[in-house]
């Protein structure tokens, strides 16, 4: 079954410096998304990517997504200790989510 | 964005008893809701996926006799954690969506709290 890996597994990074966290996966996707945990806490959802796009914006993200190399790519810009967290990419198919093992963050101040 | 309200968030239980914990997507219909379970450390788990109205579609190695899903409204589904065990404690999520995203493929999904179970 497919899988969505991110990498690294964890950063930990200055605040003010920005952060990059990758994802690869195996199959054809409709799209991916990209979420964020707390810790102890549910998820928050960050940003949906379609299969046909190539770069979303969202405030300080940025989010690439290569089919041609399945993979995929958030950047957080002046990176802030709350960006503290965990953060999860899951690949979409048809219904369904995959998830990565997420990338768990942490920003020194 | 869509909220989901997901309680208890925490419980503690005696081993054998049964836990039941709620999901309500409170300014929308959802029609699927998901329910995962997260080890420390750990990515989700899903454990079953709920349609309003037919039964739980339970992912492999997940005993559904154990851990009973019921999503009679569009609003609300449970999981009732049965006859729990120390090995059940965990860190169980729910989220729910509204549909697929423009353009294909499974959309947001919006996430509660979660529910920390701890059987002693």
């Amino acid at each position: 079954s497919q899988q969505g890996e991110e990498d690294p597994q964890a950063l930990s990074i200055q605040e003010g410096e920005n952060a990059t966290m990758n994802c690869s996966y195996k199959t054809s996707i409709n799209n991916l998304q990209w979420y964020r945990q707390n810790s102890g806490r549910g998820l928050v959802h960050l940003i949906l990517i379609r299969s046909n796009e190539r770069e979303k914006h969202s405030g300080r993200l940025r989010v690439t997504l290569d089919t041609s190399k399945k993979s995929s790519s958030l950047l957080i810009t002046a990176s802030r200790a709350a960006d503290t967290a965990s953060y999860f990419c899951a690949t979409g198919i048809n219904y369904q989510l995959i998830w990565g093992a997420g990338t768990k963050l942490i920003i020194k101040p | 964005g869509a909220v989901v309200s997901q309680h208890p968030s925490w419980v503690i239980c005696k081993s054998g008893t049964s836990v039941k914990i709620e999901c309500r997507s409170l300014d929308f219909q959802a029609t699927t809701m998901f329910w995962y379970r997260q080890f420390p450390k750990q990515s989700l788990m899903l454990m079953a996926t709920s349609n309003e109205g037919s039964k739980a579609t339970y992912e492999q190695g997940v005993e559904k006799d154990k851990f009973l899903i019921n999503h009679a409204s569009l609003t609300l589904s449970t999981l009732t954690v049965t006859s729990a065990h120390p090995e059940d404690s965990s860190f169980y999520i729910c989220s729910a969506t509204s549909g697929l995203a423009g353009g294909g493929g499974p959309g947001e999904l919006f996430f509660g709290e979660g529910s920390r179970l701890t059987v002693l």
